[in-house]
């Protein structure tokens, strides 16, 4: 399963509301999740079940959709928030990851 | 949950290396495991899954038949046996920790570099 996420880059403003799309090439129910990576780090778990949250993550991000379409919305930027954000289906193997959206600070 | 690898390094194509991920904080042997990796400068790929009692594993097709995941529930300890070595195995690879029984990803740890080169 072929997973395309969109934008690939996106600059935005401390204060600003994104929203980074994620496509399946075909149907993976909710089995989707989000994840941040900072440079030099390990990726972070975000989102699971495509819109539940992992604990400890705040509210600010929150994800949606199901089948084959499926989102990413941060709100209320921070610096903090400036990173790397990769999409990953986990409904078949071979596991795939979208290549990232890279959001950056206009 | 606290996931550490080592066994990276730099080998010659060719050659093979074998990476390890101590596990500790939790039960290990309750849990499936995967293997992701990461070239220099690009995405995150995905390497192998092992069931939480080593009866499925699952692997990309990038590494099927070079690459063996394998586990020691005793050691708390994963391992990811890496043979036939290329160029484009070069990364950094992390283990990573499912959440119950199903495959999903909830923790992973800070990763090793692996080097291919001659």
């Amino acid at each position: 399963i072929q997973m395309t996420q969109s934008p690939s880059s996106l600059s935005a403003s401390v204060g600003d509301r994104v929203t980074i799309t994620c496509r399946a090439s075909q149907g993976i129910s909710n089995f989707l999740a989000w994840f941040q990576q900072k440079p030099g780090k390990a990726p972070k778990s975000l989102i699971y079940s495509a819109s539940t949250l992992q604990t400890g993550v705040p509210s600010k991000f929150s994800g949606s959709g199901s089948g084959t379409e499926f989102t990413l919305t941060i709100s209320s930027l921070q610096p903090d928030d400036f990173a790397i954000y990769y999409c990953q289906q986990y409904y078949t193997y071979p596991i795939t990851f979208g290549q990232g959206t890279r959001l950056e600070i206009k | 949950v606290q996931l550490v690898e080592s066994g990276g390094g730099v080998v010659q194509p060719g050659g093979s290396l074998r990476l390890s991920c101590e596990a500790s904080e939790f039960t290990f042997s309750s849990y499936g495991m995967h293997w992701v990796r990461q070239a220099p400068g690009k995405g995150l790929d995905w390497v192998a899954f092992i069931r939480f009692d080593g009866s499925d594993k699952f692997y990309a097709d990038s590494v099927k038949g070079r690459f063996t995941i394998s586990r020691d529930n005793s050691k708390n300890t994963l391992y990811l046996q890496m043979n036939s070595l290329r160029a484009e195995d070069t990364a950094v690879y992390y283990c990573a920790k499912t959440y119950g029984s199903g495959s999903r990803i909830d923790y992973w740890g800070q990763g090793t570099l692996v080097t291919v080169s001659s």
